[in-house]
């Protein structure tokens, strides 16, 4: 089973709109990653969530970890074609002393100009 | 380097071959992982690596696969034998440690023919 499950699964917006996405886990999670992913191209970092409650923006996009820190949205504000890629979220999952840092399945994103 | 460099970027290769993927890390960065992502896929957790010792194997598909990392810098996947089902993008990350961000590389594409 899908340790993080990301919804939806694609998206598409018109261009202007604001839209969120999710990130969901069974477990807690101890670091949440927000990456971008262009087809065929390297994984850009947008964020990082560690506490409860956190929030962080950068742009226009907010990124949050709720307060029981086993899901993270992420909003994007007056969606510009130049967001459209693959949004994939990220957490360490820890076993023991150990880190495995795994992803979910990722959010294509698509933006009507 | 400034970034997580992977060579090659592309590789075409038989099936039944034996293929050896190399990803150099960001310098300093003890921690490193290498995922695979096929089309459509999200990125599966292969290996990681803490300095030179890999604590977690769990993801490695069989034993066809192998990685090893030296010096606690470059690391290289190894795929013996390779299968169609092997063609795949294989992404290499690194980072300071646990719940720090980590840097991927452009990725390997593999095509197994």
């Amino acid at each position: 089973s899908q340790e993080l499950e990301q919804s939806p699964q694609s998206l598409i917006v018109q261009e202007g709109k604001n839209l969120t996405i999710n990130c969901t886990s069974s477990k807690t999670l101890y670091g949440l990653y927000w990456y971008k992913q262009k087809y065929g191209e390297g994984l850009i970092f947008l964020m990082m969530l560690q506490k409860g409650g956190e929030e962080k923006s950068h742009e226009k996009i907010t990124a949050k970890l709720d307060e029981k820190k086993q899901q993270s949205s992420l909003h994007i504000t007056a969606s510009q074609p130049s967001h459209a890629g693959i949004y994939l979220c990220g957490a360490d999952m820890v076993t023991g002393a150990n880190s495995k840092l795994t992803f979910g399945k990722g959010i294509t994103l698509s933006v009507r100009p | 380097g400034a970034g997580v460099s992977q060579s090659p970027s592309n590789k075409v290769t038989e099936k039944g071959k034996d293929v050896e993927l190399r990803c150099d890390p960001i310098s300093g960065h003890t921690a490193l992982y290498w995922y695979r992502q096929s089309l459509g896929q999200g990125l599966e957790f292969l290996i990681y690596f803490q300095g030179n010792s890999a604590p977690d194997k769990s993801g490695l598909p069989s034993d066809r696969f192998s990685a090893e990392r030296t010096g606690g810098s470059v690391s290289t996947l190894t795929i013996q034998r390779t299968q169609q089902e092997d063609s795949a993008v294989y992404l290499c990350a690194s980072s300071l440690g646990r719940a720090t961000e980590a840097f991927f590389g452009q990725g390997t594409r593999l095509t197994v023919v």
